[in-house]
This record gives structure tokens, C-alpha cells and sequence, in this order.
């Protein structure tokens, strides 16, 4: 297993317009979990995934965000009518319940929004 | 809510060295735990040392140790024998211990290290 994969690695999209992210997480994780970073600043939590239920969301996701993880695998985050404001590093995590409480992280996916 | 603090922006050590990176927290909390975090350039974050609040002694991991002082709420990392690898962002992170919760981690914003040869 690589690690925990996002994709894209980049995205430069105009304002108003979708789009949407991927993360893989390593295979056997239960747990997934999306950070916004923004520049000079650490990871702010944004949503959590156990297995394929959403269980908490951060005050950060707005009513234009949505996660989801069908089947407990993959998970995919759809920013709509996207705002300059948006443009920042997502990052995923995922781990495994009751084995570990490290946070495995992907490279992130950098959004820009012109 | 819980607050997370490294009042150090950059630092910067030479090789073979040893340096010690802040953190404080705010908290309410009696259990939780502590991580120190290490973001490389254009690279993944990847966990660096971790402390449970309710053991009193300090982690350590090869040249990575902690001063976890829980009455004064500080979390400081010390890297000893510095390496020019160990050049990054490092990010002091808090979670909370429930049950049955997320373990989200709260971050602080970061200190940006640079080793020097």
C-alpha cells in the first residue's frame, strides 16, 4: 500500500464554478478525515468519515460543501459555486479505530480559485 | 474549544545541533492527547512523536523527545543531533479523548525549522 492518495494534486478553477476532489485511503482505515490548510496557517478539521458514515462536520463546511464515502472506501469533497476564499491545501487522513490514533495523511490537493 | 500555540514562526538550528520547538494548548480537557506533526516540502504530514496527557512521562522517539508539563499546559519538542532531513513545518496538534468521538486534531500554525549545514 503507497499511503493515502489525493487527487487532483492541483487545481486551478474560475469563481463560481464546482469542483471536486478524490482521496484513496490506505485500504484497511475505517476512519477518514478532511483538513483545510490555508497559507501560514496549520490544518483546520473540516469533516469525519467512519466507514461510510459522515459522523461530525466543523462549522468550516459550509452549505457549498460536500463530502461523501460510498461504501467506506474512497471519498470524494465537492466545493459548488466556488469563492476566492475557497482557494487553499485540502488534505485527507485517514486511520484505523481502535489500532491507532496516527492520522496517516495524503500530499493534498491545492486549490486555486481565480 | 481548545487552543493551540507555537509562538516560534521560523527557527533555524545548524546540523549535529539540538533545538527545542514551543507549543502551548488551552483546554479544559483531563484526557487528551499531544502530537507533534512534520510537513516536509511538497510532502505528506507525517507524525513525529505522540503523548498521552495521563502518563507523566515524557515521549521519546530516537533523536525526538517531548517536555510535556500538564499543569502549565506546554508541549515543547526537542530534536537533538539535528539533520538537514529534518528541515520542515512542524505542527503541534491537540485531540480530545471521548468515546466513541472523531479524534480530530486541532493544529497550531506551525514552525517553520531549517537546518543549516
Amino acid at each position: 500500500d503507497t499511503g493515502v492518495s489525493q487527487n487532483p494534486r492541483h487545481k486551478i478553477t474560475k469563481r463560481g464554478q464546482n469542483v471536486t476532489f478524490r482521496c484513496d485511503p490506505i485500504s484497511e482505515h475505517n476512519r477518514l478525515y478532511w483538513y483545510r490548510q490555508t497559507l501560514g496557517q496549520g490544518p483546520e478539521f473540516l469533516t469525519y468519515f467512519q466507514n461510510e458514515a459522515q459522523l461530525e462536520k466543523s462549522r468550516l463546511l459550509s452549505d457549498r460543501f460536500s463530502a461523501e464515502r460510498p461504501k467506506g472506501s474512497f471519498s470524494t469533497l465537492e466545493i459548488q459555486r466556488t469563492e476566492q476564499g475557497d482557494s487553499a491545501m485540502y488534505l485527507c487522513a485517514s486511520s484505523l479505530e481502535r489500532v491507532s490514533l496516527e492520522a496517516f495523511f495524503g500530499q493534498g490537493t491545492r486549490l486555486t480559485v481565480v | 474549544a481548545q487552543t493551540v500555540t507555537q509562538s516560534q514562526p521560523e527557527m533555524s538550528v545548524q546540523e549535529a545541533e539540538t533545538v527545542t520547538l514551543s507549543c502551548t494548548y488551552d483546554t479544559s480537557e483531563n484526557n487528551y492527547y499531544l502530537f507533534w506533526y512534520k510537513q516536509p516540502p511538497s510532502r505528506q504530514m507525517i507524525l513525529v512523536i505522540r503523548q498521552e496527557a495521563y502518563k507523566q512521562q515524557n515521549a521519546t522517539e530516537n533523536r525526538f523527545s517531548v517536555n510535556f508539563q500538564k499543569a502549565a499546559k506546554s508541549f515543547s519538542l526537542k530534536i537533538s543531533d539535528s539533520q538537514l532531513g529534518d528541515t520542515a513545518m512542524y505542527f503541534c496538534a491537540f485531540m480530545k479523548h471521548v468515546v466513541n468521538s472523531g479524534y480530530a486534531l486541532n493544529f497550531g500554525k506551525g514552525t517553520s525549522l531549517l537546518v543549516t549545514p
